[in-house]
């Protein structure tokens, strides 16, 4: 298994809603990332996960918590987002820090 | 702020014709790596550089790392409207911990 898989694809949500983006991988990379891309704008780092343990967080708005249940998952919990961080959200896994990263297809997210 | 710079920001081509897309560093990277990223998409990996001064090629892609290793470039010859997509560089600083700075990006739209 050679892919990275996000859920859900689309979500749209309201303000004051609570919800969670899913990233799972299968090919034992340690290192994982999740990214925000706004429309014609390059992916934008917002946290890393190496060996389940945060380890960069790029002064991310504590509306947006990460979480490492293990070593295939990651997890993204929204709460109180603004229409502003609409967006694609993107999951990436390298087997080292520094090579090669393997994308998922992202959760595009709306919020009203 | 950006430390990668990427030109030029748009490359309309005629199908069949040649293109390059530069990068620029303002710190030394240990490797930088290239990325694509169709319309709808998500980045795809397409090639990492290490050496100083390494040329690599992919069929009709050619990828070159500076001397200096801050430095880079990728050029298409006779593009094809498959070539169609955003073209992201990607540099990883010898001090950063592996995180990816991107460049700006290069969107190619190609006229048949």
């Amino acid at each position: 298994d050679t892919e990275v898989t996000q859920t859900p694809k689309h979500l749209v949500m309201g303000m004051t809603n609570k919800k969670s983006l899913k990233c799972e991988q299968h090919m034992g990379h340690r290192a994982m990332y999740w990214y925000k891309q706004k429309a014609k704008k390059p992916p934008e780092l917002m946290f890393v996960y190496s060996y389940e343990k945060l380890s960069i967080n790029e002064s991310v708005p504590s509306r947006f918590s990460p979480e490492c249940p293990n070593s295939s998952l990651l997890n993204l919990h929204l709460h109180a987002l603004q229409p502003e961080d609409s967006a694609l959200y993107l999951c990436a896994s390298t087997p080292d820090r520094g090579n090669e990263q393997f994308f998922g297809p992202g959760t595009r997210l709306t919020v009203l | 702020g950006q430390q990668v710079m990427q030109i030029p920001q748009y490359q309309h081509v005629q199908e069949g014709e040649d293109f390059t897309t530069y990068c620029n560093s303002s710190t030394t990277l240990s490797n930088i790596q290239w990325y694509k990223q169709r319309p709808g998409g998500h980045p795809v990996f397409l090639i990492q550089l290490v050496k100083s001064g390494e040329v690599k090629k992919q069929k009709r892609l050619t990828f070159q790392f500076g001397e200096a290793k801050k430095n880079s470039s990728l050029h298409i010859t006779a593009t094809q409207t498959t070539d169609v997509g955003t073209y992201f560089c990607a540099g990883v600083p010898t001090d950063s911990w592996g995180k990816l700075q991107f460049g700006a990006g290069t969107q190619v739209v190609v006229t048949p």
